[in-house]
Parts: structure tokens; C-alpha cells; sequence
């Protein structure tokens, strides 16, 4: 099992730019969500997906839209990219919401 | 609003200088307390999940433990292996979502 994949693994943008996260897992999970992780700042949620069908926002969902393709695939748009999101993404996976999370590597992307 | 404050941001020891990582917190009604290990430049990885107070978990050299208002993980003569960023997350009951702290930067000295 590979777990819970994100790509790319580095990314740089333009303001202005837009572009897709991908994130899979390979787990049968319900439930996926996207967090961003800045210094000083934790780990801060931006979308989830209780399960196929279904996203929500989170704390911090504003510039971001996703979409859940289907049960192992969660994705992070950004339309058009600011400087304010560089950051590390993270995407994770529980088998249900309230277990423990699944996280996968992350992408770091910087904003020019 | 729910709260999960980390304490201290960050600790230095010697190997083998036991010490404890702090992580309190005010919800509403919890459901389960979790703590991750984070190294540079990775996702977060899981260690424990606690769920009432009283209850204590162990894995090697970690121990966490909970009370109805913080839970603390002790680590026990530690190795320069266990440096790292800890991570303390709470769900409350009701909720989908948990709510993470800021983190534990530990550094084990060789």
C-alpha cells in the first residue's frame, strides 16, 4: 500500500496562476480532508470530504476550491494564486471522520 | 470556540533526560485526543489516540496519558532519533473535524 500520495511534491507559481493538487490513498478511506501548514501557524484545514460526494469547508477555504473525484481521489484548485498561499499542503485520509488521520507527504508551493 | 494549546513550543534535552510535552485543552464535549509525530519536511505520522480520562497509552519510549483537561506525552530516556515536531490534535463529539495544536519542536541532543 502507498498509502496517501500527493503531487506534485514542489511547485511555483506566478500570482495570478492557477493549479490542481492531486491527492489519492489507496486505503478505502471515507473520509479525506486539505490542510495547509505555515510557521508558527499549526496545521490549518481548508477542505474536507466526509465521504464520497461530499466537501465542506474548513477553517481556511477561501481562494481554494476541491473537488472529490471519487472515493480514493481528492483534489486542491487554486484559481488564481496569491503570494498569501505559499505554504506546505497536506492532504490526509481517516477511515471515518473522528479516527486518526492518514497524511501524505505534502506539496510546497511558493507564490511569487 | 474549541482551544488546544502546546506546551512548550520548544524543548532541548540530552540523551537520556526524560522529560514532558504538554497539551491542554477546552472543548465542549470531547470525543478523542490524538498525537502525531511530525519530521522535517514530512507529513505528520500517528502515535496515540486516547479517549477518556485516566486512560494511558505506550510505545517505546512514548507514553501519553490524558486528563479532562490536558494530556501530556512523556518520553523517557530519550535518543536523538525521537527529534522531532509533536503534534496534538482534539475532535469534538459532533464534529468532523479535529483541531490541532501548534506543535512541539524537540531536539535530542547526542
Amino acid at each position: 500500500n502507498a498509502g496517501v500520495t500527493q503531487t506534485p511534491k514542489f511547485q511555483v507559481l506566478k500570482t495570478g496562476q492557477s493549479m490542481t493538487l492531486q491527492c489519492a490513498q489507496d486505503m478505502n478511506h471515507n473520509s479525506m480532508y486539505w490542510y495547509r501548514q505555515d510557521p508558527g501557524m499549526g496545521l490549518r484545514l481548508i477542505y474536507y470530504s466526509a465521504s464520497e460526494g461530499t466537501t465542506d469547508k474548513g477553517e481556511v477555504p477561501n481562494g481554494y476550491n476541491v473537488s472529490r473525484l471519487n472515493k480514493r481521489e481528492f483534489s486542491l484548485r487554486l484559481e488564481s494564486a496569491a503570494p498569501s498561499q505559499t505554504s506546505v499542503y497536506f492532504c490526509a485520509s481517516t477511515i471515518l471522520t473522528g479516527d486518526e488521520q492518514f497524511f501524505g507527504p505534502g506539496t510546497r508551493l511558493t507564490v511569487l | 470556540e474549541d482551544q488546544v494549546t502546546q506546551s512548550p513550543e520548544a524543548l532541548r534535552l540530552q540523551e537520556g533526560e526524560s522529560s514532558s510535552l504538554n497539551c491542554s485543552y477546552t472543548v465542549s464535549g470531547l470525543r478523542g485526543l490524538f498525537w502525531y509525530r511530525q519530521d522535517p519536511g514530512k507529513g505528520p505520522e500517528f502515535l496515540f489516540t486516547l479517549y477518556s480520562a485516566g486512560e494511558e497509552k505506550e510505545k517505546e519510549r512514548l507514553k501519553a496519558t490524558l486528563t479532562k483537561k490536558e494530556s501530556f506525552l512523556h518520553i523517557t530516556a530519550p535518543k536523538p532519533e525521537d527529534s522531532a515536531t509533536y503534534l496534538c490534535a482534539v475532535q469534538v463529539t459532533g464534529s468532523y473535524i479535529p483541531t490541532f495544536g501548534r506543535g512541539t519542536s524537540l531536539i535530542v541532543h547526542p
